[in-house]
């Protein structure tokens, strides 16, 4: 079974700081993707992140990037220059194909505010 | 106009009442799912669909019924809502094998009482 793992229900960083935010995740996959997904107040899920298990660079979308160890079976997220918009829950996420289709599982999710 | 929309956005229900969230997209996406979401618990999957002939339990199906109407409906219903249905309730859709990203609706905020 695929399992994700957050195990930081809460934190929280000043302004113009770094944070990271960890998720372990567990699955007998070789060829698998990770995302993080972004929920702010407005409840819209918003993609910020993805990462394929088969690429080693870490993937890096601005001030958002990923530390994908795969042997470790590990993928947190570095926000940097942390601005007030960053608050949000914010999910890791696990996908595995399928001959038919994606499956996706989700961590609990962790709640990060941006303190100004 | 959003890609895939939900309605209703907010719901109060009784225990006992039949109700249906509905999921409409624009994407022209194949496939798509339900999902609800509750505190600490992130989102389980209750339903999803990889075409209008296909439909599948996901994690926490009992209770839930779905209907796949056209390749840009996929309607959720509670036959007898109880209060442990309260929660967070999001659509989502992604596109062929070949899709590594989920879009997701804004959500319906469903409470029974």
């Amino acid at each position: 079974a695929q399992t994700v793992t957050q195990s930081q229900p809460e934190m929280s960083v000043q302004e113009a700081e770094t944070v990271t935010l960890s998720c372990t995740y567990d699955t007998s996959e070789n060829n698998y993707y990770l995302f993080w997904y972004k929920q702010p107040p407005s409840r819209q899920m918003i993609l910020v992140i993805r990462q394929e298990a088969y690429k080693q660079q870490n993937a890096t979308e601005n001030r958002f990037s990923v530390n994908f160890q795969k042997a470790a079976k590990s993928f947190s997220l570095k926000i940097s220059d942390s601005q007030l918009g960053d608050t949000a829950m914010y999910f890791c996420a696990f996908m595995r194909r399928l001959d038919t289709g994606n499956q996706f599982y989700f961590g609990t999710g962790t709640s990060l505010t941006v303190i100004p | 106009d959003a890609d895939v929309t939900q309605t209703p956005r907010n719901r109060i229900t009784k225990t006992g009442k039949r109700i249906m969230l509905e999921c409409s997209q624009t994407k022209g996406h194949d496939r798509m799912y339900w999902y609800r979401q509750d505190p600490g618990l992130g989102l389980q999957l209750i339903y999803y669909s990889f075409d209008v002939k296909d439909i599948n339990k996901g994690e926490i199906s009992d209770g839930y019924s779905v209907s796949r109407q056209a390749q840009a409906k996929f309607s959720l219903s509670l036959e007898s809502a109880i209060p442990n249905q309260t929660a967070l309730y999001f659509c989502a859709t992604s596109v062929g094998s070949s899709s590594y990203e989920q879009f997701f609706g804004p959500g319906t905020r469903l409470t029974v009482l």
